[in-house]
């Protein structure tokens, strides 16, 4: 089984601030790697797929690059809106696993 | 636009059995992959199973397998995971997704319902 680890745990930002966010996987991934975003008391919501490609309605401060087993989302300037807990996961191999979460809360 | 409503969850013992529905609407639901996803209360989210489109092809994570059993109805446009000998273990707010696209190996969800919670308590 592929282990995602996601660093850091929670993340302080101010507003308007840039969040850089990792995730790690034990092997190689490709570029088989998804990011979703959750807010209290809701279903995740996809950002970004094939590591880097934003999904449909996702603003363009939201970025995500790397490819094996380093990944990195990058929020440019954060909204309020975005104060939420992030999630990777991968879909190279079975089964699917997801990484514990950045919680990314107000500075 | 695409909806998915799960219902079926509550309150049951430990080895009880419950099942989960998951009513799809918005979309051609026999043509899309549809998966359940588990959210342990505070913890972090845990892929369950996956179905393929015609029912044909499952998977389970090794958690689950050989108690927890997904099926759908095409007819229905209705997704189900039966889940047997029930452990504390178990209990988790219980997502069904709609695989994004089609195409084999991309195994990324979107959308999400809103959840089912399970909770497994003597």
């Amino acid at each position: 089984e592929i282990v995602m680890t996601q660093s850091p745990a929670t993340l302080s930002v101010s507003p308007g601030e840039r969040a850089t966010l990792s995730c790690r996987a034990t092997q190689s991934v490709s570029s088989n790697l998804a990011w979703y975003q959750q807010k209290p008391g809701q279903a995740p919501r996809l950002l970004i797929y094939g590591a880097s490609t934003r999904a449909t309605g996702i603003p363009a401060r939201f970025s995500g690059s790397g490819s094996g087993t380093e990944f990195t989302l990058t929020i440019s300037s954060l909204q309020s809106e975005d104060f939420a807990v992030y999630y990777c996961q991968q879909y190279n191999n079975w089964p699917l696993t997801f990484g514990p979460g950045t919680k990314v809360d107000i500075k | 636009e695409v909806q998915l409503l799960e219902s079926g969850g509550g309150l049951v013992q430990p080895g009880g059995s419950l099942r989960l529905s998951c009513a799809a609407s918005g979309f051609t639901f026999s043509s899309y992959s549809m998966a359940w996803v588990r959210q342990a209360p505070g913890k972090g989210l845990e892929w369950v199973s996956i179905i393929s489109g015609s029912g044909g092809t499952t998977y389970y994570a090794d958690s689950v397998k050989g108690r927890f059993t997904i099926s759908r109805d095409n007819s229905e446009n209705t997704l189900y995971l039966q889940m047997n000998s029930l452990r504390a273990a178990d209990t988790a707010v219980y997502y069904c997704a709609k695989k994004m696209v089609v195409v084999a190996g991309s195994d990324w969800f979107d959308p999400w319902g809103q959840g089912t919670l399970v909770t497994v308590s003597s």
